[in-house]
């Protein structure tokens, strides 16, 4: 499985965006690029994904490099709700076989009332 | 829509013991997955099961073994527990072929080994 890194920490103050990077310097062409958050005391929930293109949703938005060896989550207005762990993982297409997840450690964000 | 639930929430077992964690997958999924959540790490990959048969395992023993049944509902199962099992066990469904592959879990079943 392709690796990805990302900071162990951030801090934001509330209502301010958020930009969250993960480095991926090993995906391969067909990997898509997910983000998963962990909530304290809850299980992992889906953020969003991305192949190539930038991508918006209601949580938040993708920004993919153009050689997609890097990625940024953004939040575009921290709430105090958004504390969580995020995690950037890397999946092969679901024709591919199972579709687990490979978690690292994410980065912690916590915000700042 | 009722999402992923698992029981129980605490459990508290002796080193070789046996233990069965339960879950109920989201409606409409066929898929479910299982993970271990040592404390400070991200989830591991433990196995998936796929109509009713196991469909992918990480790295973890034979001990280590699940079921799943018509329902899609889902067990795993932990023969002679070691205490670096003590962990936050999650378990996770989904719907195999749905585009983004999303993965539903639960809240988790906390498992200390004494």
């Amino acid at each position: 499985d392709a690796k990805t890194t990302q900071p162990n920490s951030m801090e934001s103050n509330e209502e301010e965006p958020v930009h969250l990077p993960c480095n991926h310097s090993t995906i391969s062409g067909t990997d898509y690029i997910h983000w998963y958050r962990q909530l304290p005391s809850q299980g992992p929930e889906y953020v969003i994904h991305g192949l190539t293109s930038n991508v918006n949703n209601r949580m938040a938005s993708l920004a993919i490099a153009e050689d997609r060896k890097s990625s940024t989550l953004i939040l575009h207005r921290a709430t105090l709700r958004d504390a969580a762990v995020y995690y950037c993982i890397l999946r092969p297409p679901r024709a591919f076989g199972n579709e687990k997840l490979t978690f690292g450690t994410g980065t912690r964000l916590t915000i700042i009332p | 829509e009722t999402g992923v639930t698992q029981s129980p929430t605490h459990l508290i077992k002796t080193r070789g013991q046996q233990v069965t964690l339960r879950c109920s997958s989201q409606s409409g999924h066929n898929t479910v997955s299982w993970y271990q959540q040592a404390l400070g790490q991200g989830p591991q990959f433990i196995f998936q099961y796929y109509r009713e048969e196991e469909n992918g395992r990480g790295n973890f023993p034979p001990r280590f073994s699940g079921l799943q049944f018509p329902n899609y509902s889902s067990e795993l199962n932990v023969n002679a527990l070691e205490l670096d099992d003590s962990a936050l066990y999650l378990c996770a469904s989904s719907f195999k072929g749905q585009e983004n592959n999303e993965q539903f879990f639960g809240p988790g079943t906390r498992l200390t080994v004494l």
